[in-house]
């Protein structure tokens, strides 16, 4: 069983510019939850997507955004990007949500450097 | 406002030993824990859980005890393998959110021949 993949893995852009990375989660799972991982800050958490609709959000600006398709792969994007954006940008699929303890599949990450 | 803290940025342990890795939590509506192990260059995967109506579950060499009171978790694996050096993050979970998670910032383990 394909675990959940992140890409890019890595990349670089500059202060301004905007990015979208992309997750397929594992096969049928339905929900999709993005984070933000830097140092000191640990894992926080910025949406959730189930069934194509955002069904959590933590605190983030509105420059960070998400979508999620109708086969469950969701794209993350960061507009006007600023340094504090550096980070490993982790996304995490389960199978639909309520109950229980809900484990959440991580991917390898999608770790961003903005300069 | 820090709701899940890990206070021990790192621990080292001797092969064979027992590790203890510690976690603090202020949100009374918390209800699922669960330990996620995280390799370098790789994402996190899920190790253990407890719910809040347990105190205590096992699973191998690991355990998690739980202390609703004092809302305190501890992570203890016995005994410690080098494989296991590796950051370890306690996160929670409130009732009806699914899966948002609170993490906290995580505990380095060195586990040394």
């Amino acid at each position: 069983k394909a675990g959940v993949t992140q890409t890019p893995r890595y990349l670089i852009k500059t202060r301004g510019q905007q990015v979208t990375l992309s997750c397929s989660p594992i096969s049928g799972h339905r929900s999709v939850s993005w984070y933000q991982q830097t140092p000191g800050q640990g894992l926080q958490f910025l949406f959730e997507y189930f069934s194509e609709t955002q069904r959590n959000k933590g605190n983030f600006p509105g420059r960070f955004s998400g979508r999620q398709f109708s086969n469950s792969r969701s794209e993350m994007n960061v507009s006007t990007l600023e340094l504090g954006d550096s980070a490993l940008y982790l996304c995490a699929s389960s199978l639909q949500g309520f109950g229980g303890a809900n484990v959440l599949t991580f991917g390898a990450g999608s770790r961003l450097t903005v300069l | 406002d820090q709701q899940v803290k890990q206070n021990s940025p790192s621990l080292s342990v001797q092969e064979g030993r027992i590790s203890i890795l510690n976690c603090d939590y202020t949100n009374s509506m918390f209800d699922y824990f669960l330990w996620y192990k995280k390799y370098p260059a790789e994402g996190p995967t899920f190790l253990i859980s407890i719910s809040s109506i347990k105190d205590k579950n096992e699973d191998g060499r690991f355990t998690v005890f739980l202390n609703k009171s004092a809302k305190h978790l501890s992570l203890h694996i016995v005994p410690s393998q080098p494989g296991d050096s590796a950051v370890y993050f306690c996160a929670a979970r409130s009732t009806g959110t699914a899966s948002k998670l609170t993490f906290g910032t995580g505990t380095r383990l060195q586990v040394t021949l």
